[in-house]
């Protein structure tokens, strides 16, 4: 069973419109959570990095909440845009031993916005 | 741009051949992790290096190996390839060994025929 699940695992939405993604892990203990934005074919960017002791992080019209107590996170994209098309992976940052973490990837909700 | 870079783009090869991809970090970033991505899957950590030593292991198999060079380029063998070996591997960058923040490449597409 992945360790990060993350639904829905698509997603059409109008251009304009509010949209909101889910990501439940078990990863325990963990560091802290991301969320990252993947155009197809390309790396990864990173949106947001929220520590087990935020709540909500934003930035620019993403808005991501942790709630630790219930695994839970919600990327909130508002007004979206036609680039806002793309896979959005939830990220949870474990301890791994020593110094370093590891990095555990759900599998990403594909965005679709259409104009 | 991350400004982490990784070549060739692309690569096509048969089975059982052996091939190497190649990563350059972010200048000043010591440490450099591989991933592989396939088909509708999610990214999965391979290694990570941090200033020439191996960090941190994660589900590589034996028929891959890394390397991290003293300027601090990376270089990952992949060997005795096999079809299920076809994906995306990313590389990225950080400052120091904790995985805080990453930067990601824009990926070495590998078709293995």
């Amino acid at each position: 069973k992945n360790q990060v699940e993350q639904s829905p695992q698509s997603l059409i939405i109008l251009e304009g419109k509010n949209c909101t993604l889910q990501c439940n892990y078990t990863v325990s203990p963990f560091s802290n959570l991301r969320w990252y934005k993947q155009d197809t074919g390309r790396g990864p960017v990173s949106l947001t990095i929220m520590t087990f002791s935020e709540n909500t992080k934003s930035n620019g019209r993403y808005t991501a909440t942790l709630d630790a107590d219930t695994k839970q996170s919600s990327l909130h994209i508002t007004a979206s845009q036609l680039s806002d098309s793309a896979s959005y992976i939830c990220v949870v940052s474990a301890p791994y031993g020593g110094a370093t973490n590891k990095l555990i990837f759900g599998t990403g909700t594909l965005l679709a916005v259409q104009p | 741009d991350s400004g982490v870079t990784q070549t060739p783009k692309h690569l096509i090869t048969a089975t059982g051949q052996r091939v190497t991809l190649r990563c350059s970090p972010r200048s000043g970033d010591l440490s450099v992790y591989w991933y592989q991505q396939s088909l509708d899957q999610g990214l999965q950590f391979l290694i990570q290096y941090y200033n020439g030593e191996e960090r941190a292991k994660g589900n590589i198999l034996e028929r891959f190996s890394a390397q991290q060079f003293p300027d601090l380029h990376s270089e990952l063998n992949l060997s005795s390839l096999e079809l299920g070996d076809s994906a995306l591997y990313f590389c990225a960058s950080s400052p120091s060994g904790h995985s805080y923040e990453q930067y990601f490449g824009p990926g070495t597409r590998l078709t293995v025929t």
